[in-house]
């Protein structure tokens, strides 16, 4: 079955750039999405079709792509932006597909 | 205000069945695809099934093939999901979502306990 992969976590101090990475196969010929969840809420859709953000999401978060490897950057992270990230993308087989989740701890 | 709110869940037995409900207002229902996700205690999302606007396209997830049905009521606004034989392994928090022709699910519910366990 297909596969999008993240890194569990990552960490990074507030003020400062974090990239969280999704990749999987033909990756590249489709759009990823993003979603933000926090503990005991539903996700929010952060980045839509690769790079656009959703009216009422910070500038800070921005998304980008290249080859099969899709990336959510968090600029000027805040220790708000805690939380579990997934990206999504569309498969032929069975439909969608979201990877496993990145917790992104602000330290 | 778009709304999405499911019910229907709750404690069943090994190879028991359930019905969630997924009650929409505050959009056009008819002009989404939706879908249905869960969410493992702990762990990450995953996907479970798509229906297309008029019910045309419906797709599932192979860890329910065969075992789960959704469908819709575009006169009442609703989506359903009907679980049947359901296993340890479905346990899970449910959320209906609404599928954006721009991309992704921009809208969700707060989601329905399924407790599969004897």
């Amino acid at each position: 079955s297909y596969e999008l992969t993240q890194p569990p976590s990552v960490s990074v101090s507030p003020g400062q750039t974090v990239t969280i990475t999704c990749s999987g196969d033909k990756l590249g010929d489709t759009f990823a999405h993003w979603y933000q969840q926090k503990p005991g809420q539903s996700p929010l859709l952060v980045i839509y079709q690769d790079t656009k953000r959703p009216s009422g999401i910070p500038e800070r978060f921005s998304g980008s792509s290249s080859g099969n490897t899709a990336t959510l950057t968090i600029s000027g992270t805040q220790p708000l932006d805690e939380a579990d990230y997934y990206c999504q993308a569309w498969h032929t087989s069975p439909a969608w597909v979201f990877g496993g989740g990145t917790t992104l701890t602000v330290l | 205000e778009v709304q999405l709110v499911e019910s229907g869940g709750g404690l069943v037995q090994p190879g028991g069945s359930l019905r969630l409900a997924c009650a929409a207002s505050g959009f056009p229902f008819s002009d989404h695809t939706m879908n249905w996700v869960r969410q493992a205690p702990g762990k990450g999302l995953e996907w479970v099934s798509y229906i297309t606007r008029s019910s045309n396209t419906i797709y599932y997830a192979d860890s329910v093939k065969g075992r789960f049905t959704i469908s819709r009521d575009n006169v009442n606004n609703a989506l359903y999901l009907q679980m049947n034989s359901l296993r340890d392994e479905d346990t899970a928090v449910y959320f209906c979502a609404r599928e954006d022709t721009a991309g992704g699910f921009a809208y969700w519910g707060q989601g329905t306990l399924v407790t599969v366990s004897s």
